[in-house]
């Protein structure tokens, strides 16, 4: 099957920095990414639509100054939490349609914890 | 926003039982529904891609079925092993294009040899 890698899996940082975190789809173009954001006792939440070549769709709620989007190619997606708070740790998650499957396929997610 | 409702929210179950668990979705502007597989440390695996009502798919011991009028889906896996523990998310879709998915917070799965 299809493959999503994303980098790194666990980043600590400290209260104010950015963190980039990549989602890649290693055996297939997609020209749609998805983050997802799960905090702790809760449901996997979709943050934002990340499209290649264009501008991130962001959902309700969810801050585009915040959380930069970049799509430049078609296998790669970059979330990057700026100006990083200690609510902003959680488990992050990306996935990656392959066309033109309806399937999503998912990276092992990564674990931000800011201090 | 999508009320997506998993039942149970944990389950332990003998190694050779069979079991199943639910998915409830509101039955309006009803595109698909996904069911993963989510083992700790992984990345979710994608189990069943359904979109007709009626719909009966399987992999392995794993199968499922959707009920689209009413909205729900069962998740059934017989003769449970122990590679089978892991948390089962169900998303039920409601775009044609390139929209993300709606989780339930999943059934986790113990199987207790």
């Amino acid at each position: 099957g299809a493959v999503v890698s994303q980098h790194p899996s666990r980043v600590i940082c400290k209260s104010g920095t950015s963190v980039k975190i990549e989602c890649r789809s290693l055996d297939f173009q997609a020209t749609t990414m998805f983050w997802y954001r799960q905090f702790p006792k809760q449901s996997l939440m979709l943050m934002a639509t990340s499209n290649e070549g264009s501008k991130a769709t962001y959902e309700q709620g969810v801050e585009k100054d915040k959380f930069l989007i970049n799509h430049a190619s078609l296998t790669l997606s970059t979330l990057t939490v700026t100006s990083a708070h200690p609510e902003d740790s959680s488990f992050y998650i990306c996935s990656a349609r392959d066309p033109p499957r309806e399937t999503q396929y998912f990276g092992p997610g990564t674990r931000l914890l800011v201090l | 926003i999508l009320n997506v409702e998993q039942s149970p929210q944990s389950l332990h179950v003998q190694e050779g039982d069979s079991t199943n668990f639910t998915c409830s979705f509101p039955s309006s502007n009803f595109y698909a529904l996904h069911w993963y597989r989510w083992e700790t440390a992984k990345s979710p695996e994608a189990l069943f891609v359904m979109t007709l009502n009626g719909d009966e798919k399987k992999k392995g011991r794993i199968s499922a079925t959707l009920n689209t009028k009413e909205g729900y889906s069962y998740l059934y896996i017989k003769g449970s092993q122990p590679e089978d523990s892991a948390t089962y998310l169900c998303a039920p879709y409601s775009g044609g294009g390139a929209d993300g998915l709606t989780f339930g917070k999943g059934t986790h799965l113990i199987i207790q040899p």
